[in-house]
């Protein structure tokens, strides 16, 4: 079975703290991607990587970061975190042209 | 800009009843579209459409895809209290290897 694990399930951190969410699949995946779920709003893609050291905006990249380093782990940073960052965070990864898969994700909540 | 778009938002049936759950895309390459459920945690995937006019069925759920029109439907017949879920749509967008995903239907089942 396709394994996508994120580091925590649940992380309270205050505003201006840098906070780091981690991801990492046992599959082999080419891409991987970090969506934000909010109520209304569905899934909205933060970035993704198709590739080890590449990456690519989604539609709301503003406030994050990310990094890949390695194929199997896909970080996403909040540089500064803000109260409007609170959200539940998806990892989910895939091969090309291929369904993905998701983590069980985080909810974030800034204080 | 790539767009997927869910109707409705929201749907309240009664058990036994069929439901139809609708997705529309708007996107500059399309490759396939994606059916996933998701209850309290990370979605879970339904189908894969890559071809129109072909009927994908699991059980009580099928899914049929229109290219000419920008379409799918999600169809479940003899609803079941274990249905009640949020069923989101995304779309594989080729050559970006971008998966965008629609707001999602939240479905909710009455016994």
């Amino acid at each position: 079975d396709v394994k996508v694990t994120q580091s925590s399930r649940y992380l309270v951190k205050r505003t201006g703290e840098k906070v780091f969410l981690e991801c990492v699949q046992d599959m082999d995946h080419e891409n991987m991607f970090w969506y934000r779920q909010d109520p209304g709003l569905g899934l909205r893609l933060i970035y993704f990587s198709y590739d080890v050291k590449m990456k690519e905006k989604g539609d709301i990249p503003e406030g994050y970061s990310v990094s890949r380093e390695k194929k199997e782990r896909f970080s996403l940073i909040l540089e500064s975190a803000s109260t409007n960052q609170t959200s539940m965070y998806l990892c989910a990864s895939c091969r090309v042209g291929s369904e993905a898969f998701f983590g069980q994700g985080t909810r974030l909540t800034v204080v | 800009e790539d767009k997927v778009v869910q109707s409705p938002l929201s749907l309240v049936v009664h058990e036994g009843d069929t439901v139809t759950l609708n997705c529309s895309y708007e996107v500059t390459n399309f490759r396939s579209l994606l059916w996933y459920k998701q209850e309290k945690k990370a979605p879970t995937f339904l189908f894969m459409l890559t071809s129109s006019g072909i009927e994908k069925k699991s059980g009580r759920l099928s899914s049929i895809l229109d290219k000419k029109e920008l379409f799918s439907i999600l169809n479940i017949t003899a609803t079941q209290t274990g249905d009640s879920a949020v069923y989101l749509c995304a779309v594989i967008i080729q050559g970006a290897q971008k998966l965008v995903f629609g707001q999602g239907t939240r479905l909710t089942i009455n016994p």
